[in-house]
């Protein structure tokens, strides 16, 4: 099974910011790897997918790179809206999910 | 516009079982391969079950596996998850999710609003 470890799992930033959130594959996963935010009481929602492809209507703020074992969420310029719990996750065999990271905003 | 509803979720003891469902629209239903995904409380996200489109193939994660079983009426565009065997583990929402394809690979791009399943005594 391919292991998803993201990190930090929490973090605090300030409006206006540039956040990194970072997620590692126990093993290769090529460029197949999607990013999305979860807000309390709500679905998750796509943003990114094959590791850098912004989903439609989703902010030009957010980008994603890498391939491999080593990937990077990045938000530009920390909106309040952007307040949540992001999830990368791996799709290159079956389905499997990174523990999350809270985004905060100081 | 894509709509998933889910429905079916409630309180079960140990050792029950619950049938989970999810009524699609706003896409063509049989066309798309479509999964579960649970969360339990306070926790992250799992994947639990997807079929195929056609509903001829099926896959399921290994904490399910034998317990659980996923199927899909396209004449009515209605996913099911059959939940058996009941663990207080399995407490969790339950997401019903449209799965796309893109280059080969299958990632998730719609989700429902979820439905909670308890399993206590």
């Amino acid at each position: 099974d391919i292991q998803m470890t993201q990190s930090p799992s929490t973090l605090s930033a300030s409006v206006g910011d540039r956040v990194t959130i970072t997620c590692r594959a126990s093993q290769s996963i090529s460029s197949w790897l999607a990013w999305y935010q979860q807000k309390p009481g709500k679905a998750p929602k796509l943003l990114i997918y094959k590791a850098s492809s912004l989903e439609s209507g989703v902010p030009s703020r957010f980008s994603g790179s890498g391939s491999g074992t080593e990937f990077t969420l990045t938000i530009s310029s920390l909106q309040p809206d952007d307040s949540a719990t992001y999830y990368c996750q791996q799709y290159n065999s079956y389905w499997t999910f990174g523990q999350g990271t809270k985004v905060e905003i100081k | 516009e894509v709509q998933l509803l889910e429905s079916g979720g409630g309180l079960v003891q140990p050792g029950g079982s619950l049938r989970l469902s999810c009524a699609a629209s706003g896409f063509t239903f049989s066309s798309y391969a479509m999964s579960w995904v649970r969360q339990a409380p306070g926790k992250g996200l799992e994947w639990v079950s997807t079929i195929s489109g056609d509903g001829g193939s099926t896959y399921y994660a290994d904490s399910v596996k034998g317990r659980f079983t996923i199927s899909r009426d396209n004449s009515k565009n209605t996913l099911f998850l059959q939940m058996n065997s009941l663990r207080a583990e399995d407490t969790a929402i339950y997401y019903c999710a449209k799965q796309v394809v893109v280059a080969g690979a299958y990632y998730f791009d719609y989700w429902g609003q979820g439905t909670l399943v308890t399993v206590s005594s």
